[in-house]
């Protein structure tokens, strides 16, 4: 298995501008996570999907976050419009969520780096 | 204050030396404890996990849970510098509706040296 497939793995953009960040999460996972990682703030979840359904978005900064899953094998992340403070690492992690969904691992993609000038 | 606390260091011991790391966290309702290792630039992985209090071993590591205490720590003996990486601590509680919601600390930066 590939595991969690991110891209792109660096995303430079100028203030103002949309950027949309993609997950493929391991296959026969049915949940999914975007969390935001910098030296500050450490690793926050912003939001999660079960089966394809958000779960939980109270993560999300603000109305200029937005996150989708369409299907069970992709999902995005959109910020629009982008500004500095929004430069961290995103990460994108799935689990094979169960009975003892506590216990379930979660595995996490390489990142997206982004960077907004 | 933040629900889950862990001191940043950086931390730098000599190959071989026991390495302790700690996280203490503020939400009672947290019953799952897990350590996750990041090398530079990659993506979180899971390293070990607890459920309630008491103490696990794999190998060279051994996590332990205080829940009187509200205090996590792991344990690495005979330390690489292979292990040289940050870790995290992370915690959940029980959740219905499927899915499991953690909350991280920030990290401590471990480095082993020759």
């Amino acid at each position: 298995d590939a595991g969690v497939i991110q891209s792109p793995r660096h995303e430079v953009t100028e203030m103002g501008q949309e950027v949309t960040l993609r997950c493929k999460p391991i296959s026969g996972h049915n949940s999914l996570f975007w969390y935001r990682q910098t030296m500050m703030r450490g690793l926050e979840l912003l939001i999660y999907f079960n089966n394809n359904v958000p779960i939980d978005d109270s993560g999300m900064p603000e109305d200029r976050f937005s996150a989708k899953m369409p299907n069970a094998s992709f999902s995005t992340l959109k910020i629009q419009p982008s500004e500095p403070r929004d430069s961290a690492v995103y990460f994108c992690a799935s689990s094979l969520a169960g009975l003892a969904a506590s216990t379930d691992t979660q595995y996490f993609g390489p990142g997206t780096r982004l960077t907004v000038l | 204050q933040k629900e889950v606390e862990q001191d940043p260091g950086p931390l730098s011991v000599p190959e071989g030396a026991i390495v302790s790391l700690n996280c203490t966290y503020s939400n009672s309702a947290f019953q799952y404890f897990m350590w996750y290792r990041q090398y530079s630039r990659k993506g979180p992985e899971l390293l070990m996990y607890t459920y309630s209090s008491g103490n696990k071993e794999d190998g060279r590591f051994t996590a332990q849970v205080d829940k009187s205490s509200k205090y996590i720590s792991l344990f690495i003996r005979d330390s690489q510098p292979s292990d040289s990486a940050t870790y995290l601590c992370a915690m959940s509680a029980e959740l219905t509706g499927g899915g499991n919601k953690l909350t991280f600390g920030t990290g401590t930066q471990l480095k082993v040296e020759l």
